[in-house]
């Protein structure tokens, strides 16, 4: 099972807003809503920022929000602060066997 | 309050055997699901795979089959990860984290273990 492809980088200044996709197959993000996103912050461990697609934890921002449409899910940071500087990967659940499928990861730049 | 810790930092030499620990606390450990996670130097994130402690009912990524064991004791709370022979490429960081289900999100996370395996 590869990764799920996501641009390298993305970049934008304070108060903007972005999009990170995330591109799978019909095995994964195609065949579940099951698809999450985490915050990683250089030398800490992964947060939650979305799940089910669109789902946002308690206590995460809601300038986070998540969507899916087919194969591609996707991330959107609006009202861009420097704290969201950061990686963020997607996850799709993939079957019983698979289990999770992450993807290649995306450095945010502010 | 939640809280997955995990076991120190370990350098090891290929061929050694080493087995790494999550300790959990703040919720019920039998009724949920441990995954943990590899991370590989500069690299993204890998599912390796997921325990029940309740009835330790264990699931592996294809990748991750035969390479390691994954175990808990639900008397002391805590997962393990281990291996019986070490390469170099298991040079990385390991994440334990939580989850209500095996299609549920990985809602909390231990700190991480660093391992460095290098002759």
């Amino acid at each position: 099972q590869s990764a799920l492809t996501q641009p390298a980088s993305v970049s934008g200044s304070p108060g903007q807003s972005i999009t990170i996709s995330c591109t799978g197959t019909s095995s994964d993000i195609g065949s579940y809503i099951l698809v999450s996103w985490y915050q990683q912050h250089p030398g800490k461990a992964p947060k939650l920022m979305i799940y089910e697609g669109s789902k946002r934890p308690s206590g995460v921002s809601n300038r986070f929000s998540g969507s899916k449409s087919g194969n591609t899910a996707s991330l959107t940071i609006s009202g861009l602060q420097a704290e969201d500087e950061a990686d963020y990967y997607c996850c799709s659940y993939a079957g019983r066997t698979t289990l999770d499928v992450f993807g290649s990861g995306t450095k945010v730049t502010v | 309050e939640v809280q997955l810790v995990q076991s120190g930092a370990e350098v090891k030499k290929p061929g050694e055997s080493l087995k790494i620990s999550c300790q959990a606390s703040g919720y019920s450990f039998t009724n949920y699901w441990i995954g943990w996670v590899r991370q590989m130097p500069g690299k993204g994130l890998e599912c390796m795979g997921i325990i029940y402690p309740g009835d330790s009912d264990t699931r592996y990524s294809p990748s991750f089959q035969g390479q390691v064991t994954i175990s808990a004791d639900k008397s002391i709370s805590t997962a393990y990860l281990q291996w019986s022979s070490l390469k170099a490429s298991d040079t990385a960081m390991y994440y334990c984290a939580r989850r209500d289900t095996p299609t549920e999100p990985l809602d909390y996370w231990g700190q991480g273990t660093l391992v460095t395996v290098s002759s």
